[in-house]
């Protein structure tokens, strides 16, 4: 079973709601990753945070923002968000983002914004 | 070019065939190789990592040939919980993982 555990499962949430979505990984991974997974599509990389820094955005809006309280959680503030925005959005945890190491995933979070 | 190519499918196989699976990615300098699968609406889960050497679990067997620059997934045996998208995932030098887009495999009873 994943030891990268996300909550919550399912969002349904509005234009203007302010909503979260948090990680939390128990493997002492020193690297996590948001990632954005639309249906028939793989996923695509948002954002990298090495040793709780962020070391990659790749271009996300700001209506997505990442934050990292520590090196086992990893949290994706929403705000203002678009219906295109609807997707599963899974997190993932790596040994570290330096060298090649597998990447464990979540279940995700199946967001659906109306 | 795409980065990582695969053949999307879909493969329908009956239980029991051998099915396999190529990948070519166009980045030589890329490091490291895996193969996950992701089912309906699940998460990808690391099914192997793919190592010059090839390598062996069960009925599953990965291949990386670097000189062509493609790996390749063979299932033997298949059954019916083999069914499920199989991703191609390669890291390059920036050592961030890049997907292909998945072969669908439904192995039929």
């Amino acid at each position: 079973d994943t030891e990268v555990t996300q909550t919550p499962k399912h969002l349904v949430m509005g234009m203007t709601n302010k909503k979260s979505l948090k990680c939390e990984q128990h493997m002492g991974h020193r690297a996590m990753y948001w990632y954005k997974q639309k249906a028939k599509k793989p996923p695509e990389l948002m954002f990298v945070y090495s040793y709780e820094k962020l070391s990659i955005n790749e271009s996300v809006p700001s209506r997505f923002s990442p934050e990292c309280p520590n090196s086992s959680l990893l949290n994706l503030h929403l705000h203002a968000l678009q219906p295109e925005d609807s997707a599963l959005y899974l997190c993932a945890s790596s040994q570290d983002s330096y060298s090649s190491y597998e990447q464990y995933f979540g279940p995700g979070t199946r967001l659906t914004v109306t | 070019r795409k980065e990582v190519e695969q053949d999307p499918g879909p493969f329908n196989v009956p239980e029991g065939a051998t099915v396999a699976f190529n990948c070519t990615y166009s980045n030589s300098a890329s490091q490291s190789f895996f193969w996950y699968r992701q089912d309906c609406r699940k998460e990808p889960k690391l099914l192997m990592s793919v190592y010059s050497s090839g390598n062996e679990d069960g009925r599953f067997t990965a291949q990386l040939n670097r000189a062509s620059q493609y790996i390749s997934l063979l299932i033997r045996d298949s059954k019916l919980s083999d069914s499920a998208t199989y991703l191609c995932v390669i890291s390059g030098s920036a050592r961030q993982l890049t997907f292909g887009s998945g072969t669908q495999l439904t192995v039929l009873p």
